[in-house]
């Protein structure tokens, strides 16, 4: 069965510095893998999606993460930290042809003016 | 278009009570999914509705807890009795259904068991 971990509940950046959020996915057939964000007292919102059409993968917010077959990862970064960058972030996984969507435990970002 | 409409926001209640939870999924989504969200498990998937027929619901923690989809725009999900450990966020989203599509979620419905 496909999962999704992710390394490090919780993650402090400085404003203006590189985040770096950590998802390795697990799965036995050519996964899509999403990350998403949840803020305060919200649902959760799709940041960014990967389809096997490109292993870089552009979202919204200045986010992006890279597929890496070979190291089973699927990162999401961004090069400058905002304050409103502050929320939890979920990486998922779905397998293809299937709905059902699994979630990894969530990291929580903390942006330090 | 309005989003998917959970109701209530928050729903606080004594332990044995039945809770019931509502949800609109967007107009011409196919799948409806419903989410638990604790601190200590994260997200788990509770069940998952496809063209308003259940398709997995292995998620779901016991008998205590059902969930029905009526019509394509309107799912509940049902807690009788309620217990303290049933305290968390429940989500619900919905999908177009095509397959590999991101999902949609409502606010959550915040519930407290006491």
């Amino acid at each position: 069965a496909q999962s999704v971990t992710q390394l490090g509940s919780h993650v402090s950046v400085s404003e203006g510095a590189l985040v770096l959020l950590r998802c390795n996915y697990s799965s036995s057939v050519p996964p899509y893998l999403f990350w998403y964000v949840q803020y305060p007292n919200q649902g959760l919102q799709l940041l960014l999606k990967y389809t096997s059409a490109a292993t870089l993968v552009k979202g919204i917010n200045g986010f992006e993460a890279e597929f890496k077959k070979s190291e089973t990862s699927f990162h999401l970064t961004k090069p400058s930290a905002h304050m409103s960058d502050a929320a939890e972030y979920f990486c998922a996984v779905i397998q293809g042809g299937y709905q059902k969507v699994t979630f990894g435990i969530g990291t929580k970002l903390q942006v330090i003016p | 278009d309005a989003g998917v409409i959970q109701s209530p926001r928050h729903e606080v209640t004594e332990m044995g009570q039945e809770v019931t939870l509502r949800c609109k999924p967007i107009s011409g989504h196919n799948s409806l999914f419903w989410y638990r969200q604790t601190m200590m498990r994260g997200l788990e998937l509770l069940i998952y509705f496809n063209n308003n027929v259940p398709i997995d619901d292995s998620g779901m923690p016991e008998d205590r807890f059902s969930a029905k989809m009526p019509n394509a725009s309107f799912s509940t999900l049902k807690i009788q009795p309620s217990e303290p450990r049933d305290s968390a966020v429940y989500f619900c989203a919905s999908s177009p259904g095509q397959g590999n599509e991101k999902l949609f979620f409502g606010s959550g419905t915040q519930l407290s068991v006491l």
